[in-house]
């Protein structure tokens, strides 16, 4: 079975910093990884996703996650954040292209000023 | 081009009541996911349907959750009787096919008193 962990239910950075939220995954075969946003009362937006192509994937809005087997890790950053990345974040693996999708906790991103 | 609608946007009634929530996916989307998102979590998927056809319902509390998808289209999912535990964010989300990118609804905020 598939299963992640997002390391931090809140992570709190300075507008400016750089943005590390943390993932790890559990799989038994090669995973589809996503990483979605959700701002306040809105449903969930795809940021980016790694299908077993190339490790590092860029997505929407200047984030970008590195797919790193050795360690079982999907971790999402921006080199700077805008007080826009304040929203929830969730990582999520699937087995293949076919298969549901598996929702960490989440992790709540605020962005000081 | 419009995105997933969801109504209504939130819902408060009393325990042992019935509830229904409808979603209409994005036109042509052939993939429809009810996921339930408690406070705190990541979404869990319900029932995924595949044109008017019920593929994964695993994770239905069969008992007093229904769902359905005449025509392939709009979907109704229904909770009867409501009870205090069912509080929570219910998603509708859709894509082409499975496999492709999902597109989540703004979801329906449900309290149970």
């Amino acid at each position: 079975a598939q299963s992640v962990t997002q390391l931090g239910s809140h992570v709190s950075v300075s507008e400016g910093a750089l943005v590390l939220l943390r993932c790890n995954y559990s799989s038994s075969v090669p995973p589809y990884l996503f990483w979605y946003v959700q701002y306040p009362n809105q449903g969930l937006q795809l940021l980016l996703k790694y299908t077993s192509a190339a490790t590092l994937v860029k997505g929407i809005n200047g984030f970008e996650a590195e797919f790193k087997k050795s360690e079982t890790s999907f971790h999402l950053t921006k080199p700077s954040a805008h007080m826009s990345d304040a929203a929830e974040y969730f990582c999520a693996v699937s087995r293949s292209g076919n298969t549901p999708l598996v929702f960490g906790k989440g992790t709540r991103l605020s962005v000081i000023a | 081009e419009a995105g997933v609608v969801q109504s209504p946007r939130y819902k408060i009634i009393e325990k042992k009541q019935p509830v229904a929530f409808w979603c209409n996916p994005i036109s042509g989307h052939n993939t429809l996911y009810w996921y339930l998102q408690n406070l705190g979590q990541g979404p869990e998927l319900l029932i995924r349907y595949e044109n008017e056809e019920a593929v994964d319902d695993s994770q239905l509390p069969k008992d007093r959750f229904s769902a359905e998808r005449l025509k392939g289209v709009d979907s109704t999912l229904k909770i009867q009787p409501a009870e205090l535990g069912d509080s929570a964010v219910y998603l509708c989300a859709s894509s082409l096919d499975v496999g492709n990118e999902q597109f989540f609804g703004p979801g329906t905020r449900l309290t149970v008193l």
